[in-house]
């Protein structure tokens, strides 16, 4: 299975500062001959079903603020909040959808410093 | 306004059996791969189950493999997990969630349906 590990495990961050995660799959998810990382980025708020921020590791969802963006290829992959907001309280998970087992990282809780 | 409602969990017995349904709307149900993934409240996202738009390819994460069953109705627009001879560590909130062709990653998500498992 590919295992994917999640840092740092939380993180605060004052409001209107950059917050970034970190997200390390123990194999390469890039399909080279289409050039896409099967990385996706969600959002969940306490009691809240998780949201969908990011695919294909830097592709934005609908609706999601630009303030949100991510990158990295291969094994290494960033999500970034340019400008924290108070609604931006939340776990943040990544997840491989390469091969099955889909699996997510552990989370990375976000508080406001 | 898309939907994705589950429904079907409970308390159970060790041993015991339950199905879960997702009933959804707002999309067109058969365009769509769909999802089961569980979380134990307080804890991390696990995925649990996938299945292709025609039923002719379903998936499943290791530990539930032999005992969960995944299926969907497109004529009710609803997906189902059956689940047999449950254990303890299957207690967790169950989510059905949704996915493009060609790409599973998580588009949308229901609000989830308990299942506890406990004597």
């Amino acid at each position: 299975d590919i295992v994917v590990t999640q840092s740092p495990d939380s993180l605060a961050v004052s409001l209107g500062e950059r917050a970034t995660f970190n997200c390390k799959s123990s194999q390469n998810i890039l399909y080279s001959s289409i050039n896409k990382n099967y990385l996706a980025w969600y959002q969940q708020k306490p009691g809240q079903p998780p949201k969908l921020l990011i695919y294909w590791a830097s592709t934005r969802a609908s609706g999601v603020p630009d303030r949100f963006s991510g990158s990295g290829s291969g094994t290494d992959f960033t999500l970034t909040i340019s400008s924290l907001q108070a609604e931006d309280v939340a776990v943040y998970f990544c997840q491989q959808y390469f091969r099955t087992p889909y699996t997510f990282g552990q989370g990375s809780k976000l508080e406001i410093k | 306004e898309v939907q994705l409602v589950e429904s079907g969990g409970g308390l159970v017995q060790p041993g015991g059996s339950l199905r879960l349904s997702c009933e959804t709307s707002g999309f067109i149900f058969s365009n769509y791969w769909m999802h089961w993934v569980r979380q134990v409240p307080g804890k991390g996202l696990v995925w649990v189950s996938r299945i292709n738009v025609d039923e002719t390819s379903t998936d499943y994460e290791d530990s539930v493999k032999g005992r969960f069953t995944i299926s969907r109705d497109n004529a009710k627009n609803t997906l189902y997990l059956q689940m047999n001879s449950l254990r303890a560590e299957d207690t967790a909130f169950y989510y059905c969630a949704r996915a493009l062709v060609g790409g599973n990653y998580l588009l949308s998500w229901g609000q989830g349906t308990l299942v506890n498992v406990s004597s």
